[in-house]
């Protein structure tokens, strides 16, 4: 089943407290990509990749850093929380962002920093 | 600024009607444009995928139309059910600043549809 995998689905953290969020997919897609919802914002892309060692920015990176180092997995990582990051994220995935392809959400991982 | 504005915010409806919702974008250069549903709490799930060539897509009881001329799309939801109750989101899909790739996604912030029975 195609799927992507997002841990962990619910979390709470202190402010300063490096914390990874993990995405794995099981489709072998080159694309993968983060984002988050905030209410009345929607949802907003921080950072995408288009291949291994491939990544750029997306329209809100600050604070944020990723790494692609293998082609399942695109995680999302916190240095040093801070309270307006709390929000819902979520990992999508793509064979490309072209016409043709669907790009598959994961289930979302709920992030509250105190 | 590359935006996407979605309307009405919000729309209540009675099982069985038709409704459509509207997307705006302003946003370049222009790749292509996706709707998606939300159901609360979950993650989106696609209901069609446009070109800026094409001008009608179909999904089921779910038919979109994108004018690219006026960059404008809607959805449009024919003998609606209960099980439509979610919030409908716009994606436009642009090339980066270098134009090498096409990985930007802007999201519309949605039109959150209630079907009552």
């Amino acid at each position: 089943e195609a799927q992507v995998t997002q841990n962990p689905r619910y979390l709470i953290t202190v402010t300063g407290k490096k914390l990874t969020v993990t995405c794995s997919q099981n489709m072998n897609h080159e694309y993968m990509s983060w984002y988050r919802q905030d209410p009345g914002l929607g949802l907003r892309q921080i950072y995408y990749s288009m291949n291994v060692e491939v990544t750029d920015k997306g329209d809100v990176p600050e604070g944020y850093k990723v790494s692609r180092k293998e082609k399942r997995n695109f995680p999302l990582i916190l240095e040093s929380p801070s309270p307006n990051q709390t929000s819902l994220y979520f990992c999508a995935s793509s064979p490309s962002w072209g016409w043709g392809n669907t790009i598959y959400f994961g289930e979302g991982s709920w992030l509250t920093v105190v | 600024k590359n935006q996407v504005e979605q309307s009405p915010q919000s729309l209540i409806i009675l099982e069985g009607k038709n409704c459509t919702l509207q997307c705006n974008y302003t946003v370049s250069p222009f790749s292509n444009l996706r709707w998606y549903k939300q159901d609360t709490g979950r993650g989106p799930v696609s209901l069609t995928i446009m070109t800026f060539s094409e001008n009608t897509k179909s999904n089921g009881r779910y038919t979109a139309t994108l004018d690219a001329d006026t960059k404008q799309s809607s959805l449009h939801i024919t003998a609606s059910q209960l099980s439509d109750s979610a919030s409908y989101i716009c994606v436009v899909i642009r090339y980066n600043a270098g134009g090498t790739s096409y990985g930007k996604l802007t999201f519309g912030q949605g039109t959150i549809l209630t079907v009552h029975p």
